[in-house]
């Protein structure tokens, strides 16, 4: 089992839909767990930071957790285009404060 | 200001040339991290600094070595890579090891 789990994709929805990225984590200790935005050729971009249960809100953004499943996702309302990129799931490893990420799943927005 | 810049941009050196890899933040951070990216694949964590010592090393070969001159500035120095270690190498630096990290731009390696 991998330590960050993702869909591959590609994730494709229209636009103005939700979309919505799913990871779950195998280590029970992880403490922070992140999401960042990579576009094709650049270098990751950190969007939102959750650490405890519940949901967290920014913009068109919102990261949920649920420790007791070990699963976070991030929802993205009424999407765009602009939103197509690859989104990395990272989960702070809490036994050794290594931040570890998933494979990433790619988002593609169609207009 | 959220910034860490890198430099170069792009590198290509042969295999039996010395170059270094330059990072630097000025966002009072001190936890610093290299990550290598290739095609497709997730960053993968190489080494970590907190405050100014390394911390993690993640048994990456001696062609690699990492350096920490200060609290804002990291450097990779690179001696006979391989051509399989042509990547994206990504800087990154967060306040503290459990708190998020911000990444540079990276810089684009090539190994001929």
């Amino acid at each position: 089992q991998k330590e960050v789990e993702q869909n591959s994709g590609p994730l494709s929805v229209p636009e103005g839909a939700i979309a919505s990225l799913n990871c779950t984590y195998s280590d029970r200790v992880s403490q922070s767990f992140f999401w960042y935005r990579q576009y094709s050729g650049k270098s990751p971009e950190l969007i939102m930071s959750i650490y405890s249960n519940g949901d967290k809100e920014d913009g068109r953004f919102t990261a949920q957790l649920n420790k007791a499943s070990q699963y976070v996702s991030l929802l993205i309302r009424d999407s765009q285009p602009s939103d197509s990129a690859t989104y990395l799931c990272a989960v702070n490893r809490g036994a050794t404060n290594k931040l570890i990420f998933g494979t990433g799943t790619l988002l593609a927005v169609q207009p | 200001d959220t910034e860490v810049t890198q430099t170069p941009k792009h590198l290509v050196m042969g295999m039996t040339n010395k170059k270094s890899l330059k990072c630097e933040q000025h966002m009072g951070h001190r936890a610093m991290y290299w990550y290598k990216q290739k095609a497709k694949k997730p960053p993968e964590l190489m080494f970590v600094y907190s405050y100014e010592k390394l911390s993690i090393n993640e048994s990456v070969p001696s062609r690699f070595s990492p350096e920490c001159p200060n609290s804002s500035l990291l450097n990779l120095h690179l001696h006979a890579l391989q051509p399989e270690d042509s990547a994206l190498y990504l800087c990154a630096s967060s306040q503290d090891m459990v708190t998020s990290g911000y990444f540079g731009p990276g810089t684009r390696l090539t190994v001929t």
